[in-house]
């Protein structure tokens, strides 16, 4: 079974819009950390946000937030205000803390294409 | 100042040689990853050091074999090179620390290609 799944492949958005990309996850472990990150189209993978599991509060960086439904096994990314910066890959990984090894498992990706 | 650097930064070569791809960062951690991307994007760990010493070692074929010299340097020597080794190899370092918000930075990748 897959670790992450990021149900969207590409997605469209109008400039200035909010955008949500989601992800779900997969773990029994009660610990675990979950990491988003972006890859422009020149190649480099640009961390954004991170949640760890017992975090109260869903994690905000700017204008990316993360909306974290435990129960859910949820882990969006929800960017605010669109950016034609912003057209990307988008990459939701996981790390399970019980492994003790810090090993980061990544999805498959969402690309972005911000329109103007 | 580039934080995590990789050498070379493309690479082309044919099938059964041997090349090495070379990792370095500053930034003072003690753990450091490569990663293989596939040309569908998807990108999955090949082996981390903590240390210099192997932490994780994933499913990859034995012809591939990292080097760690130092917690700075994370090398890559792959042998007897095949068509499917085809693929952008990034290089990542992180501190170590389970349970932490410690984000592993990447290196700018290199793309290999097998002819």
């Amino acid at each position: 079974a897959q670790k992450i799944t990021q149900t969207q492949p590409g997605m469209f958005v109008q400039e200035k819009e909010a955008v949500t990309l989601d992800c779900t996850y997969d773990t029994s472990d009660p610990s675990y950390g979950l990491f988003w990150y972006k890859q422009p189209s020149s190649g480099e993978m640009i961390f954004l946000i991170y949640q760890g599991s017992y975090d109260q509060q869903n994690a905000t960086e700017g204008r990316y937030s993360l909306n974290f439904q435990k129960a859910r096994k949820s882990a969006n990314l929800v960017i605010s205000a669109s950016q034609l910066g912003d057209s990307a890959m988008y990459f939701c990984a996981m790390r399970e803390d019980s492994l003790g090894d810090d090993k980061i498992i990544f999805g498959k990706g969402t690309r972005l294409h911000i329109l103007p | 100042d580039t934080a995590v650097s990789q050498t070379p930064k493309y690479l082309v070569t044919q099938m059964g040689n041997d090349k090495s791809i070379k990792c370095e960062q500053n930034l003072g951690h003690d753990t450091m990853y490569w990663y293989k991307q596939d040309s569908k994007k998807f990108l999955k760990i090949m082996f981390s050091y903590n240390n210099k010493e192997l932490i994780i070692n994933e499913t990859v074929p034995n012809r591939f074999s990292p080097k760690s010299p130092d917690k700075a340097h994370l090398n890559l020597h792959i042998n007897s090179l095949e068509l499917g080794d085809s693929a952008v190899y990034f290089c990542a370092s992180s501190f170590f620390g389970t349970g932490s918000s410690y984000e592993q930075y990447f290196g700018p990748g290199t793309r290999l290609t097998v002819t």
